[in-house]
């Protein structure tokens, strides 16, 4: 089993929807979570994290969090063609040295105009 | 403004040739890493440092050397030991917090000619 998976994709959507992206991770003691957004070719650029349980919110995105079930989410509303990106999903798991991450494969998606 | 410049953007590597790649911050973080990525996976950690003098290698560091004389460097030598050397090459860094997020650089794209 993988510490960090996630649908790889493609998953498309068409324009004004909500994009849904999925991460389940395997250490129960992972401590904080975050979503980084990769654009073909570039680097990944921090979108969102959350450390406790339920949702938080920062504009059109909402990280969902949920320990129990060990997942994490990140909904996009009002999908715009400008959200079309890989999305990598991170873990700390906060072990032997403070900053333990891994990193999900991500999940490409496509927002159709 | 503050970042993390990765140079050069695109590198190219003969057979048995040794290469450095570059990594330098102006965000005053301890904690910097290495990260190599291959179409269609994830980050895998190569090296990473907490602290300057001191580094520990990551999952996959056979073939790589680094060193931290400074803060604010992390260079990573790709050496003639790593046989399949092409990859897009990641330097991120963070504060010294389990709760806090890597910020990446523009990565290096590294070929063998």
């Amino acid at each position: 089993q993988k510490e960090v998976e996630q649908n790889s994709g493609p998953l498309s959507v068409p324009e004004g929807a909500i994009a849904s992206l999925n991460c389940t991770y395997s250490d129960r003691g992972s401590q904080s979570f975050f979503w980084y957004r990769q654009y073909s070719g570039k680097s990944p650029e921090l979108i969102m994290f959350i450390y406790s349980n339920g949702d938080k919110e920062d504009g059109r995105f909402t990280a969902q969090l949920n320990k129990a079930s060990q997942y994490v989410s990140l909904l996009i509303r009002d999908s715009q063609p400008s959200d079309s990106a890989t999305y990598l999903c991170a873990v700390n798991r906060g072990r032997v040295d403070n900053n333990d991450m891994r990193f999900g494969a991500g999940t490409r998606l496509t927002v159709k105009p | 403004d503050g970042g993390i410049t990765q140079s050069p953007k695109y590198l190219f590597r003969k057979e048995g040739q040794n290469v450095t790649l570059s990594c330098e911050q102006n965000l005053n973080h301890d904690a910097m890493y290495w990260y190599r990525q291959d179409p269609g996976q994830g980050l895998r950690l190569i090296y990473y440092s907490q602290i300057v003098n001191d580094f520990q290698k990551g999952d996959i560091a056979e073939g790589y050397s680094v060193s931290r004389e400074k803060k604010e460097s992390f260079p990573l030598t790709v050496t003639s030991a790593q046989k399949n050397p092409t990859a897009f090459y990641l330097c991120a860094s963070s504060r010294q917090d389990l709760s806090q997020p890597q910020h990446f650089g523009d990565g290096t794209r590294l070929s063998i000619l």
